[in-house]
């Protein structure tokens, strides 16, 4: 069964600062999409950044990154110049791209940016 | 352009109970998923519909129903409400023209049973 994991429950980091969150995920599948998603305090999850997995290109999305390394089966996100609106719970998750259509979550990084 | 939306946004229910949640997909959107958040287990996966028909269901009992209506629209019915079925529910679209099966969230509905 395939499995997401964050082994970071809380990170903070500074205003402007860099801060990166991990996640590992285990699947026997060789097509996938991988996500990172936001959740703020509104809880509405709001899409962050999407990564095919056939694609070697990491992908990016203004401030947000990913290190996407298929083989170790890591997908960390990376965010640049981090602002006070950063402030969320941030969820890895994967989904098989076979027609089950089944996203597979971590269980969140709860990240502060402080001024 | 409208996203995701969801009714009610709180709810109170008492065990034993039954509920209903409603949602409207993204304009276009034919596929609505819906997704358990519960606290300290994470979002599971409950229900995906397409095109009217149920396409996938996660490891929830049969009391966990819904349906998808012709214009796209969804329910999730709970009946029997028992006390760990307090959870946000969110309900999220996506249609096969949006690349790498992305999907997008309403901002949920918050059921508390007691």
């Amino acid at each position: 069964a395939q499995t997401v994991t964050q082994s970071q429950p809380e990170m903070s980091v500074q205003e402007a600062e860099t801060v990166t969150l991990s996640c590992t995920y285990d699947t026997s599948e060789n097509n996938y999409y991988l996500f990172w998603y936001k959740q703020p305090p509104s809880r509405q999850m709001i899409l962050v950044i999407r990564q095919e997995a056939y694609k070697q290109q990491n992908a990016t999305e203004n401030r947000f990154s990913v290190n996407f390394q298929k083989a170790a089966k890591s997908f960390s996100l990376k965010i640049s110049d981090s602002q006070l609106g950063d402030t969320a719970m941030y969820f890895c998750a994967f989904m098989n791209a076979g027609n089950n259509r089944k996203l597979i979550w971590g269980l969140g990084t709860s990240l502060a940016v402080n001024p | 352009e409208a996203g995701v939306t969801q009714s009610p946004t709180h709810l109170i229910k008492t065990r034993g109970q039954q509920v209903t949640l409603r949602c409207s997909p993204i304009s276009g959107h034919t596929s609505v998923y819906w997704y358990q958040q519960a606290l300290g287990l994470g979002l599971q996966f409950l229900l995906w519909y397409d095109e009217g028909e149920e396409r996938n269901r996660g490891n929830f009992p049969p009391r966990f129903s819904g349906r998808q209506f012709p214009n796209y629209s969804s329910e999730l019915n709970v009946n029997a409400l028992e006390l760990e079925d307090s959870a946000l529910y969110l309900c999220a679209s996506s249609s096969d023209w949006v690349p790498g099966n992305t999907i997008y969230f309403g901002e949920g509905s918050w059921l508390t049973v007691v």
